[in-house]
């Protein structure tokens, strides 16, 4: 069983659409994160949510919008899309928000914006 | 703002060989983590040190975080095909973990 699964693993979209990825944790931790790879493999967080509460919004445009309808899930939603989202997307999951936390990480999605 | 600066970033060395990677920041960190990334697949914890001055073992991995937790370093000794990957360091601070610009590593048989 896959502890940290997103979907889709690639997803190859037109400038200006709108597209989602879904992530789902069965650790049964209370905190999830999404996290963006740019192309040199430099790691960001955007956002963070403990028990489906938004923590960290970290200066992420707005047209970026998470939503977690349950502690196990946190989706991306990712509206009029530019060339410049194009990288690679990664879920995160821990069991509680604190400084030593280990974070599992789901397999990734890439984003590529033509 | 890079907070955390990983050299070298790249590395191809010889099987066998030791190596050392560093991790440098001007801020303190409460604790600071090491991942290992391979292509497709996520970042996965090697190990978290708190401590100033902390040093762990992991085989053949040695983790030291230094006096002042501005700084770790990671040496890996008679270094194998399989630790090939991206070594990515992440500083916690303020419940906000920071990763390092990475170290792609290459071991050649």
């Amino acid at each position: 069983d896959t502890a940290v699964s997103q979907t889709p693993k690639y997803l190859v979209t037109q400038m200006g659409n709108d597209k989602s990825i879904k992530c789902e944790q069965n650790l049964g931790h209370d905190t999830m994160y999404w996290y963006k790879q740019d192309s040199k493999k430099f790691l960001k967080i955007m956002f963070s949510y403990n028990n489906k509460e938004l923590i960290i919004n970290e200066t992420v445009p707005n047209r970026f919008s998470p939503k977690s309808p349950d502690k196990a899930h946190l989706n991306l939603h990712i509206n009029s899309l530019e060339l410049g989202d194009s990288a690679v997307y990664f879920c995160a999951s821990s069991q509680n928000m604190g400084y030593n936390e280990k974070l599992f990480f789901g397999s990734g999605t890439q984003l590529s914006v033509l | 703002t890079q907070l955390l600066e990983q050299s070298p970033q790249f590395l191809s060395i010889q099987e066998g060989e030791n190596l050392t990677v560093y991790c440098n920041s001007s801020s303190v960190f409460s604790s600071l983590q090491w991942y290992r990334q391979e292509p497709g697949e996520g970042p996965v914890l090697l190990v978290t040190v708190v401590t100033g001055g902390e040093v762990k073992k992991l085989k053949r991995l040695t983790f030291q975080f230094g006096d002042a937790r501005k700084d770790s370093s990671l040496h890996i000794t008679a270094a194998q095909p399989g630790d090939t990957g991206l070594y990515l360091c992440a500083g916690a601070r303020n419940e906000k973990l920071t990763f390092g610009t990475g170290t792609r590593l290459t071991i050649i048989p």
